[in-house]
């Protein structure tokens, strides 16, 4: 079945910098495009960026352009997301996503992990 | 990159059917049609439970059921049930990013 799990969330002070892991199973992880999802405490879901299933093409929100990254290692099935210069505003839950071919939709989501921007 | 706009709440008691309104633009749907819901339950990732406007995942119940017009999308839970009670979310995807809706909380009274 597939399996989506995030790692290196954590308290981190405002202007430092923190690495995500999402490490798939259960499927083809080259062959389909991945997502990271936020969610603040208590708001809704924000989306931050989309990378396609060869590494070719990257997006981001506006709001974390030019301090996130996004990457994957096909060969260890694992997605990433490097974030510098955090802030306060990027505290929230972490999520990584799988996209599902053809139907710009995300089927499976991993549990999260919490990334805390806090002096 | 403003969010699609959705009810705060919405509430029905058992048995009852719902509608969750889902409005952007045109510039937010763009041309694929591709307009998902979840449902996020408290403490949980969110499951996908609608997408391409109307279809259904494997697994998911027949009771829910979406459909689009113009520049708002709809989400539509029929035969309420206490489990039904979480929070929905729209979105649209339009290649290069996902544009998410502000949620909206159901309550099953």
């Amino acid at each position: 079945q597939v399996q989506l799990v995030e790692s290196g969330g954590g308290v981190v002070q405002p202007g430092r910098s923190l690495r995500l892991s999402c490490a798939a199973s259960g499927f083809t992880f080259s062959s389909f495009g991945m997502h990271w999802v936020r969610q603040a405490p208590g708001q809704g879901l924000e989306w931050v960026a989309v990378i396609r299933y060869d590494g070719t093409n990257k997006y981001y929100a506006d709001s974390v352009k030019g301090r996130f990254t996004i990457s994957r290692d096909n060969s260890k099935s694992t997605l990433y997301l490097q974030m510098n210069s955090l802030r306060a505003e990027d505290t929230a839950v972490y999520y990584c996503a799988k996209e599902s071919y053809g139907s710009g939709s995300t089927d499976y989501w991993g549990q999260g992990t919490l990334v805390t921007v806090s002096s | 990159q403003s969010a699609l706009t959705q009810p705060a709440s919405v509430s029905g008691s058992p048995g009852q059917s719902i509608t969750i309104s889902c409005t952007g633009t045109s510039s937010d749907f763009g041309v694929y049609n591709y307009v998902s819901w979840y449902q996020q339950r408290p403490g949980k990732a969110p499951k996908l439970i609608i997408y391409n406007i109307s279809k259904r995942p494997s697994g998911v119940s027949d009771r829910f059921s979406g459909s689009k017009s113009d520049n708002t999308a709809s989400l539509t839970i029929s035969g309420l049930q206490a489990e039904d009670e979480a929070d929905y979310y729209c979105s649209s995807y339009t290649y290069i990013r996902i544009v998410f809706g502000g949620g909206t909380k159901l309550t099953v009274l």
